[in-house]
């Protein structure tokens, strides 16, 4: 059973415009919640995470929202830009492990 | 310099042959992991290693195992390869608890093909 879902395998943005990508998870024991983001040919990066005791955190274009009654969180990246087109992995950390979504491939359209 | 590292990059191999893939980092982190990357299933963990004598089995185990030959070097094997080990492999560390988030940090990952 998926404990971290993301149910859009892929997202078309323009560029300029809001991209919203969205993550859905079962455990409450979640202590952490983090976004990679990855290149073809290249590992997955950290991109920013945020604590389970929070609701936001904001760097740069990246906002990351947790909504803990919903079990729901998402990254937010405005304005978006060419360089964003990747795949985006929602995780979630307990026991210093961490489980990852299948991952969104967001596309930036000119 | 690439803090985590990773040998080989490709790897192209027949089923039932035996193959380590090979991980070290400079990061001078206690934790580091094994995951797989199939297309849809997103990253999946292998085994994990939170210090040199200390071995976990992952989510999908079966057919690989690991050795932690100092604290900076993590290698897994495939004892006997088969097709469905096709797949692209990443190490990754991260410190202790408490510290930078839990983020881990990934290596640039190995291409594996069984054919």
């Amino acid at each position: 059973d998926q404990q971290v879902k993301q149910n859009s395998p892929s997202l078309s943005v323009q560029e300029g415009r809001i991209s919203i990508l969205n993550c859905d998870y079962t455990n409450s024991m979640f202590d952490y919640f983090l976004w990679y983001k990855k290149y073809p040919a290249e590992g997955p990066t950290f991109l920013i995470s945020i604590s389970s005791i929070k609701d936001k955190n904001e760097d740069g274009r990246f906002t990351v929202f947790l909504n803990k009654s919903a079990k729901h969180l998402s990254l937010h990246i405005v304005p978006s830009q060419p360089g964003d087109s990747a795949v985006y992995f929602c995780a979630a950390s307990r026991d210093d492990k961490i489980i990852f979504g299948k991952g969104t491939r967001l596309h930036i359209l000119p | 310099d690439a803090d985590v590292t990773q040998t080989p990059r490709n790897r192209i191999t027949k089923t039932g042959k035996r193959i380590m893939l090979e991980c070290s980092q400079t990061k001078g982190h206690d934790r580091m992991y094994w995951y797989r990357q199939d297309p849809g299933l997103g990253l999946r963990l292998i085994y994990y290693s939170f210090d040199v004598k200390d071995i976990n089995k992952g989510e999908i185990s079966d057919g690989y195992s690991v050795s932690r030959q100092a604290q900076a070097k993590f290698s897994l094997s495939l004892e006997s390869a088969i097709p469905n080990q096709t797949a692209l492999y990443f190490c990754a560390t991260s410190a202790p608890t408490g510290t930078h988030n839990n983020e881990q940090f990934f290596g640039p990952g190995t291409r594996l093909t069984v054919l």
